[in-house]
């Protein structure tokens, strides 16, 4: 089992450019979930998905948009990359366990810099 | 608006040493407390917290939750070099959202 697996790993973008994140978990998880994290801040949560087909808007949702066409994967889209974009992404997947939710796996993150 | 605030920011022990990391936290609908390592790259799972009161123990790791005082310790004894990393705590509320706080970083000199 490879669980959460996140490509690119790096990546440089000029600003305006447009790119996509992917995030793709093999342990059938119900729930998925992108993060941002910036020194010092801990993770924030961008968006979230409870299921196939759905998504939801965390806490810092503006310029990103996600897809989750299939339950193993979970995209995030940035339209327009802007400098304050640059950051290290995360993602993370985990399923309800009947008493309550699981901890999240999280993949091994994405470091993005906008130029 | 959910909140984790999470002290020290950092410190330095030796090896041998105990350390107790703090978590203090505000949000609605609580569900559970998770503490998290996180050394270079994906944040690994220590514990998972539900009862006040009831401490959870891995080895040289462990962790209470006071949900009447709403924080959380995970203390670490015998400290070794490997248990450099940073510290995550994160509070789980109604929705499946977790909060993070911005992470203890611990570095364990020789």
């Amino acid at each position: 089992n490879a669980g959460v697996t996140q490509t690119p790993k790096f990546r440089v973008l000029k600003t305006g450019q447009s790119m996509t994140l992917l995030c793709a978990q093999d342990m059938n998880h119900e729930y998925m979930y992108w993060y941002r994290q910036d020194p010092g801040m801990g993770l924030r949560l961008i968006h979230y998905s409870v299921g196939e087909g759905t998504t939801a808007k965390g806490e810092v949702p503006d310029g990103y948009n996600v897809s989750r066409l299939k339950k193993q994967n979970f995209l995030l889209g940035l339209e327009s990359a802007a400098p304050s974009q640059t950051s290290v992404y995360f993602c993370a997947s985990s399923y309800w366990g009947g008493e309550g939710n699981q901890p999240q796996h999280f993949g091994d993150g994405t470091r993005l810099s906008i130029l | 608006e959910d909140k984790v605030v999470q002290s020290p920011l950092s410190l330095v022990v030796h090896e041998g040493d105990t350390v107790t990391l703090n978590c203090s936290y505000e949000v609605t609908n609580f569900r559970s407390l998770l503490w998290y390592k996180q050394e270079k790259k994906a944040p690994t799972f220590l514990f998972m917290l539900t009862s006040s009161g009831i401490e959870k123990k891995s080895g040289r790791l462990s962790s209470i939750l006071d949900k009447k005082e709403l924080f959380s310790i995970l203390n670490i004894t015998a400290t070794q070099t490997g248990d450099s990393a940073v510290y995550l705590c994160a509070v789980e509320a109604a929705g499946n959202k977790l909060t993070f706080g911005g992470g203890t970083r611990v570095l364990v000199k020789p």
